[in-house]
């Protein structure tokens, strides 16, 4: 199974900072990787898939990129709403896997 | 657009099983992958199996795989997932979630149900 590990595991960081969080696969998986946001007591937000390309209705602050076994998802320009936690996923082979998750919250 | 509802929370007895229900509204049903994600309390997200409704066959994961059935019904656009032996740490919010278009199981998730709190206690 692949294993997905993202770094940091949770940060610290104001609104306006620019903030990228890092993902990376124990194999190559192409560019079959997702990003989510998930608020507390909430259902994880689909923001990424195909490493880069943006889901509907999501603000364009959020940008993804990277191939193979090395990607990053970032956030331009920080908003109050964005405190949440992120996670990666793979869905190249089975079974889909996530990331540990990186807790993002206000400094 | 489609809407994902789930059922209610559940107290469970260890040992017992527990099947928990995912109505899709708004949206074609067949043809689109509904899997199924656990969150263990502070915990990060477990894929535990999904099902192509017009295809009928689940594909689980291996930690799972004997103690868990995902079926659906086409008539009532509804997906469920039955969990057997429960034990404490299954103590859960599991969700469920559309694939994309592509017909496959092995795919991105949205959206996704609001998901359905599973206690399991004595």
């Amino acid at each position: 199974a692949i294993r997905m590990t993202q770094s940091p595991s949770s940060f610290s960081a104001s609104t306006g900072d620019r903030v990228t969080i890092t993902c990376r696969a124990s194999q190559g998986i192409s560019s079959y990787l997702a990003w989510y946001q998930q608020k507390p007591g909430k259902a994880p937000k689909l923001l990424i898939y195909a490493a880069s390309t943006l889901q509907s209705g999501v603000p364009s602050r959020f940008s993804g990129s990277g191939s193979g076994t090395d990607f990053t998802l970032t956030i331009s320009c920080l908003q109050s709403e964005d405190f949440a936690t992120y996670y990666c996923q793979q869905y190249y082979s089975y079974p889909p896997a996530f990331g540990q998750g990186t807790r993002l919250e206000i400094k | 657009q489609v809407q994902l509802v789930q059922s209610g929370a559940e107290v469970k007895k260890p040992g017992s099983s527990v099947k928990v229900s995912c109505k899709a509204s708004g949206g074609t049903f067949s043809s689109y992958a509904i899997s199924w994600v656990r969150q263990a309390p502070g915990q990060g997200l477990e894929w535990m199996g999904g099902i192509i409704p017009i295809f009928g066959t689940a594909n689980y994961a291996q930690k799972f795989q004997g103690r868990v059935t995902i079926t659906a019904d086409e008539s009532t656009s509804t997906a469920y997932m039955e969990l057997s032996s429960l034990r404490s740490e299954d103590t859960a919010v599991y969700y469920c979630a559309r694939g994309s278009d592509t017909a496959m199981v092995l795919d991105w998730f949205d959206p996704w149900g609001q998901g359905t709190l599973v206690t399991v206690s004595s």
